[in-house]
C-alpha cells in the first residue's frame, strides 16, 4: 500500500515568512510524528498526534512553531516568521498506534530559508 | 533535544567486509531501533528489539539490545554496494517518541 508522504518536496523561503508542511500518513494511522533532521544529524522530535489530538509537543523549539490534524489523517506543520535556523529536513512518520506501534516515515521536505 | 552517542561517525570499509556499530544512551529504553538512511529519502526500519538482552537478525543484520537497556549494536556481514548509507540507532521509552542517535555514514571503497 502507500507509505507516508509529504508535500511539498523542497521548498525555499525568505526569511520572516511563514511556511506550510504537509503529512499524509499511511491510511489507517493513528498516531502521526514530526521530526526534524539538520545537515548532518540525527533526528530530532518535534511533535506528536494521537487522533487529532497532540499529547506531546515537548519538541517544538519555539512558539513559531504550530502543528495540527484534522479527521486523524493530514497533518500541516506551520513555521511562522522563518529563521535562517529553520532550515533542515523535516520528517513525518506514522504508526498504527498498537502493536509493536513502529514508524514509518515519508521522505520528507527539504526548507531552505535564504 | 537529547541524542543518542552513536559511533563510529562514519566507517570506510570494502566490499565483503563485516561492519559493526553501536549506541549508547544515559538513560534505559524499552525498544531499540535501527534505521537506514539513503539521500534524499526518509529512515526505513531495519530491526527492532523489544527485550534486553534480545538478538534479532534480518538477513545479513544482526542487532542485540544491551542488558542494562542503554545500548545497542548493530552489525553487518560480507557488506556489499547497496548497504552504503547512514544508519541511525533509535530508543523508545513507553510508546511514543523516537530518541535518534548521530548516525554512522557507512561509505564502501571500490
Amino acid at each position: 500500500g502507500a507509505g507516508v508522504s509529504q508535500s511539498p518536496s523542497n521548498k525555499v523561503t525568505e526569511k520572516g515568512k511563514d511556511v506550510e508542511l504537509r503529512c499524509d500518513p499511511i491510511s489507517g494511522h493513528t498516531a502521526l510524528y514530526w521530526y526534524r533532521q539538520s545537515l548532518g544529524q540525527g533526528l530530532e522530535f518535534l511533535i506528536y498526534f494521537q487522533g487529532n489530538s497532540a499529547p506531546d509537543k515537548s519538541g517544538l523549539p519555539s512558539d513559531r512553531f504550530s502543528a495540527e490534524r484534522t479527521g486523524g489523517s493530514v497533518s500541516t506543520l506551520t513555521i511562522q516568521r522563518t529563521q535562517q535556523e529553520d532550515s533542515a529536513v523535516y520528517l513525518c512518520a506514522s504508526s498504527s498506534g498498537t502493536g509493536t506501534r513502529e514508524q514509518y516515515f515519508g521522505p520528507g521536505t527539504r526548507l531552505t530559508v535564504t | 533535544g537529547q541524542q543518542l552517542n552513536q559511533s563510529p561517525q562514519s566507517m570506510f570499509i570494502q566490499e565483503g567486509e563485516d561492519v559493526s556499530m553501536n549506541c549508547t544512551s544515559s538513560s534505559i529504553f524499552n525498544t531499540w531501533l535501527w534505521y537506514k538512511q539513503d539521500p534524499g529519502e526518509g529512515p526505513v526500519l531495519l530491526i527492532a528489539l523489544y527485550k534486553a538482552g534480545e538478538l534479532t537478525s534480518n538477513g545479513r543484520l544482526t542487532a542485540q539490545f544491551g542488558i542494562t537497556r542503554k545500548d545497542s549494536f548493530l552489525n553487518i556481514s560480507a557488506s556489499i554496494p547497496s548497504d552504503v548509507g547512514i544508519y541511525f540507532c533509535a530508543g523508545r521509552f513507553g510508546n511514543e517518541k523516537l530518541t535518534f542517535g548521530t548516525g554512522t555514514r557507512l561509505t564502501i571503497i571500490p
